[in-house]
């Protein structure tokens, strides 16, 4: 599967704890976005990279979610000290180098914070 | 920032019917509206888009169209199938750098 990967799918953590999330883009795509989705909502727009630069993490929720793209290729979202409202699905996507605007995402790294 | 709306929540509909369902966004500089299908347990997938410089697109079974001056666009699917049973969400950016966002969803079932 040449699609976009997230890893884990599933983390149950408890209140307090740090959690990271990893996500592999379709290769050769340069943007990558991070979403969030809770229950009955659309995907919520977190933080985008073009290659390695990090071009807006306003979004981010606290200053306690971070993101980081070290090499252009694959990105970590790290959220510290979790929260029971941090429980949702974390979604990632990538567009192309010659962007036309379709995103194209993982199956998302589901987060229940106990 | 942009805010956009969705109606309705669910939209049941007897196979081969249509379904419609509408958008409105708050940002006049809005420039791209792409319309999501999520299925069940999935990702979500884009199945067509539109952009302002244009009124109206369609492809096979499904039409997008756009107002820019009441700032709301529109899916349409004609001759419902029950593989169109999903959610829909609708969105919206500005610019080139696709910070999509999204509506809050509509659950289309498909009665066969």
């Amino acid at each position: 599967d040449t699609g976009v990967s997230q890893d884990p799918r599933h983390k149950i953590t408890k209140r307090g704890q740090n959690v990271t999330f990893r996500c592999d883009p379709i290769s050769e795509h340069n943007r990558l976005y991070w979403y969030r989705q809770t229950l009955g909502q659309g995907p919520e727009f977190l933080t985008y990279f073009q290659n390695e630069a990090q071009l807006e993490k306003s979004r981010l929720l606290s200053d306690r979610f971070s993101a980081e793209r070290p090499k252009g290729s694959f990105s970590t979202l790290e959220i510290q000290r979790t929260e029971q409202g941090d429980s949702a699905m974390y979604l990632c996507a990538s567009s192309r180098r010659l962007n036309t605007g379709e995103l194209f995402f993982g199956e998302g790294s589901r987060l229940t914070v106990l | 920032g942009e805010n956009v709306e969705q109606h309705p929540s669910t939209l049941s509909v007897q196979e081969g019917d249509s379904a419609v369902i509408k958008c409105t966004y708050s940002d006049s500089a809005s420039n791209y509206f792409p319309w999501y299908k999520q299925e069940l347990g999935k990702r979500p997938q884009l199945i067509i888009d539109i952009r302002s410089n244009v009124g109206e697109k369609k492809d096979q079974r499904i039409a997008v169209t756009l107002n820019k001056t009441a700032k709301h666009f529109s899916l349409h699917i004609t001759e419902t199938q029950p593989e169109d049973s999903a959610v829909y969400f609708c969105a919206a950016s500005k610019g080139n750098d696709y910070k999509l966002s999204f509506g809050a969803g509509t659950t289309v079932t498909v009665r066969a």
